[in-house]
């Protein structure tokens, strides 16, 4: 399979743990964007690398939210002393610089603070 | 990135064409309309772009007005596996703020 992959696919977790997701992007591509989506809303742009280049950060994304791409491949979201209101599908994308509106999506990882 | 329009939720045969509408009546020039869709517990997937000629691939046709304020994505022979959220995006091709702005969709029901 050479789409986008991430993992876990879901995580619950008690409020106040870290959670970190991992995004592995189709090889090719040097674009990598996270959203998040809740139930009912379509997915919000939280923010996105060009390599290792973390070029647009959303103010959805807050200090306690970080993410890396550290050698411009896989990249992981972290967030830090969850909340409840972090539960939502964390969605990964990538996409060529040729075609940067030609996202090409992963399954997402649901993430359930209890 | 421009603001669109789009109906909450439609219903269509299988078999006949759906005809998803879309207005962004404040599209700048050189913002493309772009659509996705997103089957239950799926990611989005792309479908279909255009700048302002009629564009038609394997999934799907795009109709773009001729002021460009207005379109409509057409699927052919709707199938059950159509039955989807339907996003209509308005953006700049390649620009610097990249993050496709997903509203809240068409919710396409397809009957039997």
């Amino acid at each position: 399979d050479t789409g986008v992959s991430q993992d876990p696919r879901h995580k619950i977790t008690k409020r106040g743990q870290n959670v970190t997701f991992r995004c592995d992007p189709i090889s090719e591509h040097n674009r990598l964007y996270w959203y998040r989506q809740t139930l009912g809303q379509g997915p919000e742009f939280l923010t996105y690398f060009q390599n290792e280049a973390q070029l647009e950060k959303s103010r959805l994304l807050s200090d306690r939210f970080s993410a890396e791409r550290p050698k411009g491949s896989f990249s992981t979201l972290e967030i830090q002393r969850t909340e409840q209101g972090d539960s939502a599908m964390y969605l990964c994308a990538s996409s060529s610089l040729r075609a940067t509106g030609e996202l090409f999506f992963g399954e997402g990882s649901r993430l359930t603070v209890l | 990135d421009a603001k669109t329009t789009q109906p909450t939720s439609m219903d269509c045969a299988e078999g006949r064409a759906a005809n998803l509408p879309c207005n962004h009546s404040t599209i700048s020039g050189n913002e493309y309309v772009y659509w996705y869709r997103q089957i239950h517990s799926q990611g989005p997937q792309y479908i279909i772009h255009g700048l302002k000629n009629n564009e038609t691939n394997e999934m799907a046709s795009l109709i773009i007005t001729e002021d460009r304020k207005s379109s409509t994505l057409i699927l052919p022979h709707a199938t059950l596996r159509d039955t989807a959220v339907y996003y209509c995006i308005v953006r700049v091709a390649g620009g610097g703020a990249d993050g496709l702005t997903f509203g809240k969709g068409t919710h396409l029901i397809i009957q039997p």
